[in-house]
């Protein structure tokens, strides 16, 4: 089993709807958890960040993480063409072992047609 | 401020050569990290460097090997290239030394083995 699990999807919604993106993983360890938006051609951009459980809003943008479900997601609100990129969860945990390592999801596929 | 930058935007090899691969961290960022992004899979973790040393490594076989200069820039050696080592190589920096921190990438580059 990969320890992140994301659906890749492709995922295709009118402007204005609200997405809803998620992960799923594995390890327990994992304790931070971000989310990165690739546009295509480009390097991955950090867009959330959160420690532990809880939600964090930023703009237009809410990720929730639930750990006793090992579950991650991203909403996005109003959803603007600009959004459509790749989406990609990625987590880390404080072992040593595992210091400098991110672990990420295949990304998902977002178009947002007008 | 500028970001994270590597060359070249392409590289084209034929399988058995070595590929070499640069990149140059955000000033000020003293850790630089490598990954690999081939088609349908998200980044794998390659290498993470700080202060000239290598801290951590991911699942990859000897011949992808690295190293960091003194002032910070990077360079990922793949030896006795396969047609699977094909991929997006995206490298990312981060200020500090714990590997805990923020990582910012750059726009990778495109490796093409034949």
């Amino acid at each position: 089993q990969k320890e992140v699990e994301q659906d890749p999807g492709p995922l295709s919604v009118p402007e204005g709807a609200i997405v809803s993106l998620n992960c799923t993983y594995s390890n327990s360890a994992f304790q931070y958890f971000m989310w990165y938006r690739q546009y295509s051609r480009k390097g991955p951009e950090l867009l959330m960040y959160t420690y532990s459980s809880g939600n964090k809003e930023d703009g237009r943008f809410t990720a929730q993480v639930d750990k006793s479900s090992k579950y991650i997601s991203l909403f996005i609100r109003d959803s603007q063409p600009s959004d459509s990129a790749t989406y990609l969860c990625a987590m880390r945990s404080n072992r040593g072992s595992t210091l400098g390592r991110l672990y990420f999801g295949r990304g998902t596929q977002l178009t947002v047609w007008p | 401020e500028a970001g994270v930058t590597q060359s070249p935007t392409h590289l084209i090899k034929t399988r058995g050569q070595q590929a070499t691969l640069r990149c140059s961290p955000i000033s000020g960022h003293t850790s630089v990290y490598w990954y690999q992004q081939a088609l349908g899979l998200g980044l794998q973790f390659l290498l993470w460097y700080d202060e000239g040393e290598e801290r951590n490594r991911g699942n990859f076989p000897p011949r992808f090997s690295g190293r960091q200069f003194p002032n910070y820039s990077s360079e990922l050696n793949v030896n006795a290239l396969e047609l699977e080592d094909s991929a997006l190589y995206l490298c990312a920096s981060s200020l500090g030394s714990g590997g805990q921190e923020t990582q910012y990438f750059g726009p990778g580059t495109r490796l093409l083995v034949l």
